[in-house]
């Protein structure tokens, strides 16, 4: 299958920093990919979606502002927590998809804000 | 929005048995696909069935989609089989979004 690589796969930040994520995909094309949050023991949540070259579509309830997304090419989207708090601190995960196929997730970033 | 759930939420089993986790979706559906979550957290797509029935190996699926549910089997499990198995479908009006059911936790016992 296809391979979406995620970096990095963990990061601890200090409280008010920000923290950027990158999602590429490696072997494909990616029209859209997405970006979900999974708490522990909890399932994945959608939180935007981001398609290349336009704006971010946010789910609701997702700050946009804090949430800064950026989908600059075909094979690369970053996830930018904006002056990250404790309550930040999630796993975040990527997928990305060619097209009306398949989705492919990255390996998740696991964020511990201090 | 499109709503998922599965069952059962929790599966304890001994190895060498077979089981049957189940997803029911509440409209139809452009994608559903079977992801296997690891203890570091990467999902493992294991199928991409909107429909219809696929084997890989000791795992199998089945999707119908006119009455909105979809399985999946496994047999003969292996202690390596344990993690959380997710249920995931993107609605016809979805937008290539896929929403997640709350995952089945499977435990196999050696």
């Amino acid at each position: 299958g296809a391979v979406v690589s995620q970096h990095p796969s963990w990061v601890i930040c200090k409280s008010g920093t920000s923290v950027k994520i990158e999602c590429r995909s490696l072997d494909f094309q990616a029209t859209t990919m997405f970006w979900y949050r999974q708490f522990p023991k909890q399932s994945l949540m959608l939180m935007a979606t981001s398609n290349e070259g336009s704006k971010a579509t946010y789910e609701q309830g997702v700050e946009k502002d804090k949430f800064l997304i950026n989908h600059a090419s075909l094979t690369l989207s970053t996830l930018t927590v904006t002056s990250a708090h404790p309550e930040d601190s999630s796993f975040y995960i990527c997928s990305a998809r060619d097209g009306f196929t398949e989705a492919f997730f990255g390996q998740g970033t696991r964020l511990t804000v201090v | 929005g499109i709503q998922v759930e599965q069952s059962p939420p929790d599966l304890i089993l001994q190895e060498g048995a077979n089981s049957t986790l189940r997803c029911n979706f509440s409209d139809s559906v452009n994608n559903l696909q079977w992801f296997h979550q690891n203890p570091w957290g990467q999902l493992i797509n294991l199928f991409y069935i909107p429909s219809g029935t696929k084997q890989n190996g000791r795992l199998s699926a089945t999707t119908v989609a006119t009455e909105r549910y979809s399985l999946l089997y496994i047999s003969s499990s292996q202690t390596t089989d344990s993690g959380v198995y997710f249920c995931a479908v993107e609605g016809i009006q979805g937008a290539q979004k896929l929403v997640f059911g709350q995952g089945t936790r499977l435990t196999i016992n050696p």
